[in-house]
């Protein structure tokens, strides 16, 4: 089974910080993405990835920026947090070379709660 | 760009009813398209996805959902549900390969005894 694994699963910052949410997954993906989850909003994905050293923005990148120097990690930047980023953070990866298929399904992290004070 | 839509905010159901959750996905084409569930405190976990080919696409723990094209739906059902299906579940329609998936907003189950 595919794992993907986020650091934390509750974290709590204080309005200003830089936070980093880490995700790693064990089946040799090419594609990674993060998401937030806001009640009544589903899913919005943020940035995705579908290459070492390769990002592009998704529907929400304003204030994160992300990383991926290792095809299995995954990171998320918060360059200065603020209380609107508040929110529940899921990963997800998937397979398929080049840009991201749609079509092949996404295997998801159990997420961070995040809480920004 | 495609969009999809869970008209049902909460849904309520006794144990060993029968079950619909609704999904209309709005897309030109022939979309892909997905059912995730999400158990309280995890991840997003599929159900069952449509590609192409017969409508009516099985999934994991009894689930089945229709296409059906006319109605731009996909909707979720169960014969008869138990419990631990009490979740959050997600619609999610991808369209032509580099596009990303979108979801819906979600509807949350719950069962009664």
């Amino acid at each position: 089974d595919v794992k993907v694994t986020q650091s934390s699963r509750y974290l709590v910052k204080r309005t200003g910080e830089k936070v980093f949410l880490e995700c790693v997954q064990d089946m040799d993906h090419e594609n990674m993405f993060w998401y937030r989850q806001d009640p009544g909003l589903g899913l919005r994905l943020i940035y995705f990835s579908y290459d070492v050293k390769m990002k592009e923005k998704g529907d929400i990148p304003e204030g994160y920026s992300v990383s991926r120097e290792k095809k299995e990690r995954f990171s998320l930047i918060l360059e200065s947090a603020s209380t609107n980023q508040t929110s529940m953070y899921l990963c997800a990866s998937s397979s398929g070379t080049g840009a991201p298929y749609s079509n092949q399904p996404q295997h998801f992290g159990d997420g961070t709660r995040l809480s920004i004070l | 760009a495609q969009s999809v839509t869970q008209p049902d905010i909460h849904i309520t159901v006794s144990e060993g009813a029968s079950l619909e959750l609704r999904c209309n996905y709005s897309y030109g084409a022939t979309p892909y398209l997905f059912w995730y569930v999400q158990s309280p405190g995890q991840g997003l976990q599929l159900l069952l996805k449509y590609f192409s080919g017969d409508t009516l696409v099985q999934g994991i723990k009894g689930f089945e959902a229709e296409f059906k094209r006319s109605q731009s739906s996909f909707n979720l059902r169960k014969p008869s549900v138990h419990w631990s299906d009490a979740a959050e579940y997600f619609c999610a329609v991808g369209a032509n390969a580099g596009n990303m998936l979108t979801f819906g907003g979600g509807t949350r189950l719950m069962v009664k005894p």
